[in-house]
């Protein structure tokens, strides 16, 4: 199982490009990579899933380098609205059934 | 149409009562999961159902945690003889089936259910 290590929390302000590390040092060969997010009383929305390369659609872009070990989530010219926790997941459960969510990293954008 | 749904959104009960929390999942989605989220933490797996398959039970925490799917519909899980330690939310998933190994579907959540064990 990939286990993946993500920071705690981090800030920044209106604007900036925040740019989010995940390590996966142990991913398997036919692991994704996939990032949610979640807001305060919300549940988790999907973002972005990569195997390998650059992915980017109309919300944020990942970088997978070739030794797919890391992934970083770019979210650009961030707002208030995306203060939120960010998880980043690889592969599945034991079981092949389900994602595991870590405890995330809190992204705090002030003004 | 709509998104998953959950009920209720609070349950507020004492120590020792059963209660059940109901998912009603997106329309067309095989893949339904179960999680539960305690204060300032990550998700914790509990359950797995996939059409008529066995559910994947391994996330359940003991044998006070169950839960039913009937066919492709509505999932309730049933947490009996409740402890504060139970006090979470309890977040439903559904996706279409999962693909290949290693390739997960997008899940969508529902909005969850805030659980407080007195």
């Amino acid at each position: 199982l990939a286990k993946t290590t993500q920071p705690i929390s981090m800030d920044s302000y209106e604007g900036q490009e925040v740019n989010i590390t995940c390590s996966h040092n142990n991913i398997a060969t036919n692991d994704y990579i996939t990032w949610y997010q979640q807001f305060p009383s919300q549940g988790p929305r999907f973002i972005i899933q990569g195997y390998k390369t650059k992915v980017t659609n109309e919300v944020a872009s990942l970088f997978i380098p070739a030794d797919r070990k890391s992934s970083t989530l770019s979210l650009p010219r961030v707002s208030l609205s995306d203060t939120a926790v960010y998880y980043c997941l690889v592969g599945l459960n034991q079981a092949g059934t389900a994602l595991i969510f870590g405890k995330g990293t809190t992204l705090s954008v002030s003004s | 149409g709509a998104g998953v749904s959950q009920s209720p959104s609070n349950k507020v009960t004492e120590k020792g009562k059963d209660v059940e929390l109901r998912c009603d999942p997106i329309s067309g989605h095989t893949a339904l999961y179960w999680y539960r989220q305690r204060l300032g933490q990550g998700l914790e797996f509990l359950i797995y159902f996939q059409g008529n398959s066995a559910p994947d039970k391994s996330g359940l925490p003991s044998d006070r945690f169950s839960a039913e799917r009937t066919g492709e519909s509505v999932s309730t899980l049933t947490i009996q003889r409740t402890q504060q330690e139970d006090s979470a939310v309890y977040l439903c998933a559904s996706s279409f089936a999962s693909g290949l190994a290693g390739t997960p579907n997008e899940q969508f959540f529902g909005p969850g259910t805030r659980l407080t064990v007195l």
